[in-house]
């Protein structure tokens, strides 16, 4: 079984400044993709950013950036130019080829004016 | 893009009853349909599988005749929590992936907007 884990259950950062968050992930898959959520207080789940296993490039949206280690398992998101806009819970998730996916704990993030 | 549409939003119920939730894809064909959980402050747990035409698949731990669920047509699925207890408040969303053979089909999930159940 596919497990992911978020080690930063809540994170601050003053507005306009950069900041990462973690995530680790266990899988046998060589092929999977992996994706951070954001989910504001309405609590929808809005796409920030994905990325494919055999990829080598990190993915990129804007502000938003990955740092993509495939034989750590690990994938972490960086938001720079941080907006009050950001705060929201983020979640980092898993899926393979079953398209079903499986979330890690979250990471509350405030942006502080 | 893709839309899948969930309702209600919002939800209350007495102890005892049942209540339907619903989630439809509007300008696609979902043959699966995945349902989560999700207590407060905390992540989102899978707890079935839907497909269309067939039985849904179960996580383990989840009580296939207490949350029903049924996938009768490849636009819309649905989740009953029968015989609710305070103890099933949660929000419950729902997410679909795009048909296969499209460009997003590989890797990609459609939320619906979430219900927030509450059992008193």
């Amino acid at each position: 079984a596919q497990t992911v884990t978020q080690s930063q259950p809540e994170m601050s950062v003053q507005e306009a400044e950069t900041v990462t968050l973690s995530c680790t992930y266990d899988t046998s898959e060589n092929n999977y993709y992996l994706f951070w959520y954001k989910q504001p207080p309405s609590r929808q789940m809005i796409l920030v950013i994905r990325q494919e296993a055999y990829k080598q490039q990190n993915a990129t949206e804007n502000r938003f950036s990955v740092n993509f280690q495939k034989a750590a398992k690990s994938f972490s998101l960086k938001i720079s130019d941080s907006q009050l806009g950001d705060t929201a819970m983020y979640f980092c998730a898993f899926m393979k080829h079953s398209n079903d996916m499986r979330f890690g704990a979250g990471t509350r993030l405030t942006v502080k004016p | 893009g893709a839309v899948v549409s969930q309702h209600p939003s919002w939800v209350i119920c007495k102890s005892g009853t049942s209540v339907k939730i619903e989630c439809r894809s509007l300008d696609f064909q979902a043959t699966t349909m995945f349902w989560y959980r999700q207590f407060p402050k905390q992540s989102l747990m899978l707890m079935a599988t839907s497909n269309e035409g067939s039985k849904a698949t179960y996580e383990q731990g989840v009580e296939k005749d207490k949350f029903l669920i049924n996938h009768a047509s490849l636009t819309l699925s649905t989740l009953t929590v029968t015989s609710a207890h305070p103890e099933d408040s949660s929000f419950y969303i729902c997410s679909a992936p795009p048909p296969s053979g499209t460009a997003k089909g590989r890797f990609e999930a459609f939320f619906g907007q979430g219900t927030r159940l509450t059992v008193v």
